[in-house]
């Protein structure tokens, strides 16, 4: 079955600090995909990232980037120089190569603090 | 471009009742998946509708169902609410049926508290 753990509950951070959420994933298919989402006060997801498990490539986008290691089954999301606006709920998820068996993890609130 | 809408955004209703949720889906998506949010959780799939079918369907009991329409938006249904039903609904839209591998987009819930 598939399964994706964030361990990390809550962090707290201070603005202009670092901050990586972690995420380790389960899976026994040889073609999934990984996801991030962030869910604001308002309650909607917003797509933050997809990557495949064929592209371990590191991405970047602006002060967001992503590393992806298929040998710890792992996909952390790094937010360099954080901002008030990034406190959120953020949710790691994972999908089978046609979509079936879509699971998000229990996500990691974080809180920037001025 | 309108996004995903859902309605209503909350609503409350006490155990044995019965609720239907609405979502539309954001222009030119034909595709909704329907997630489940209790508190303090990651969303949970429920099922997902396309050409007016169920394609794909997560753990959830047949008290939930629900419907597409040929505008592409769709209904959920559930019967003989539990206390545990309370939750935050989320609709999903997004383009084929290889949605899931892509990239969703969410309208804000619609929040049931079961009484």
């Amino acid at each position: 079955a598939q399964k994706v753990t964030q361990a990390q509950t809550e962090i707290s951070v201070v603005e202009k600090e670092d901050v990586t959420l972690d995420c380790v994933y389960e899976t026994r298919d040889t073609t999934y995909y990984l996801f991030w989402y962030k869910q604001p006060p308002s309650g909607e997801l917003v797509f933050l990232i997809r990557r495949n498990s064929f592209d371990e490539q590191n991405e970047i986008s602006g002060r967001y980037s992503w590393n992806f290691q298929k040998s710890t089954s792992s996909f952390n999301f790094t937010i360099t120089a954080s901002q008030v606006v990034d406190s959120a709920v953020y949710f790691c998820a994972l999908g089978g190569n046609y979509g079936q068996n879509f699971v998000f993890g229990p996500g990691t609130r974080l809180s920037v603090l001025p | 471009d309108a996004g995903v809408t859902q309605s209503p955004t909350h609503l409350i209703k006490t155990r044995g009742q019965q609720v239907t949720l609405r979502c539309s889906p954001k222009s030119g998506h034909d595709t909704v998946s329907w997630y489940q949010q209790a508190l303090g959780q990651g969303p949970q799939f429920i099922f997902q509708y396309y050409e007016e079918e169920e394609r794909q369907r997560g753990n959830f009991p047949d008290r939930f169902s629900g419907h597409q329409f040929p505008n592409y938006s769709s209904e959920l249904n559930v019967n003989a609410l539990l206390l545990g039903d309370s939750a935050l609904y989320l609709c999903a839209s997004s383009l084929g049926l290889a949605a899931l591998t892509g990239e969703l987009f969410f309208g804000e819930g619609s929040r049931l508290t079961v009484l």
